[in-house]
C-alpha cells in the first residue's frame, strides 16, 4: 500500500540549516506537500512540488525531489527558534481521483538558541 | 480572507455517545476533506467531499459518516464512540491541488 517516511527528530543550532527528509512509495503521485505543526494547533502548508520538477525555492525553504528514488526533502536555511514545530510530509493518492493525502508520522524539528 | 473554521474547538463525550464536528471553508473553495490525527501520528484520512458529492472515503468504519451542504460547509458524524476515536480531527479546504488546513476540534473520549 501507500506509505511515507519520515525520520522522527532533528536538532539543530539556531542560524544552521536544516534538512528533514522523506521518502514514498507511491509513483502516481503527482503533487507532494510540507506541512508545519505548531503544538495544539492544525497543519500550515509551507510548499509544494509537483512530480515534474526536481527542485522548488520559496525564500528560505528550498524543496528538492528525486523521483526516481522517491525521496524528498525540505531544507530550511537559517533555522530560527521560531522554526521550531514538527514537519509533515504528504503525497496525493496518485491512482484515486480524491484528494486523499497520505501523510508521514512527521518529523520534530528542534532549534538551539 | 478567513482561513478554514472549524467548531467546537474541544469536545468530551463518553463511549457510546455521538459527536458532530463543522468545517466552514475558504470562501470560494468547494471540496472539503477530512482527516483524524492521533497523538503522535500524521493525519489519516477520513472523506472528502466535491460539491455536495462524496469523492472519497479512507479506511475508517461505517459509523463516520459526513455531508457537505450548498454552501460548501460541512459536517463530519461519529456514532458509537469507542476511546480510540479520541483524536484531533481536521478539515481541509481545497481550490485544487493545494489543501488548506483548520485548526481541528479536540475530541476526547472517556
Amino acid at each position: 500500500g501507500e506509505d511515507v517516511e519520515q525520520s522522527l527528530f532533528l536538532s539543530v543550532r539556531e542560524g544552521d540549516s536544516s534538512v528533514i527528509n522523506c521518502t514514498y512509495t507511491d509513483s502516481s503521485s503527482t503533487y507532494l506537500y510540507w506541512y508545519k505543526q505548531e503544538p495544539g494547533a492544525g497543519l500550515q502548508l509551507l510548499t509544494y512540488i509537483f512530480s515534474n520538477m526536481d527542485m522548488k525555492q520559496d525564500q528560505r525553504l528550498t524543496v528538492l525531489l528525486n523521483k526516481k528514488d522517491k525521496h524528498l526533502s525540505l531544507r530550511i536555511a537559517d533555522t530560527q527558534t521560531g522554526d521550531s514545530a514538527i514537519y509533515f510530509c504528504a503525497v496525493n493518492h496518485g491512482s484515486s481521483n480524491t484528494g486523499k493525502l497520505i501523510f508521514g508520522q512527521g518529523t520534530t524539528l528542534q532549534v538551539k538558541p | 480572507d478567513a482561513g478554514v473554521t472549524q467548531s467546537p474547538t474541544h469536545l468530551i463525550k463518553t463511549r457510546g455517545q455521538h459527536v458532530t464536528l463543522r468545517c466552514s471553508p475558504i470562501s470560494g473553495h468547494k471540496s472539503v476533506s477530512w482527516y483524524q490525527q492521533v497523538l503522535g501520528q500524521g493525519p489519516q484520512f477520513i472523506f472528502q467531499y466535491y460539491e455536495k458529492e462524496e469523492r472519497g472515503r479512507g479506511n475508517f468504519p461505517d459509523r463516520f459518516s459526513a455531508r457537505q451542504f450548498p454552501n460548501y460547509s460541512s459536517e463530519l458524524n461519529v456514532n458509537a464512540l469507542l476511546l480510540g476515536d479520541s483524536a484531533l480531527y481536521l478539515c481541509a479546504s481545497s481550490p485544487t491541488y493545494e489543501q488548506f488546513f483548520g485548526p481541528g476540534t479536540r475530541l476526547t473520549v472517556l
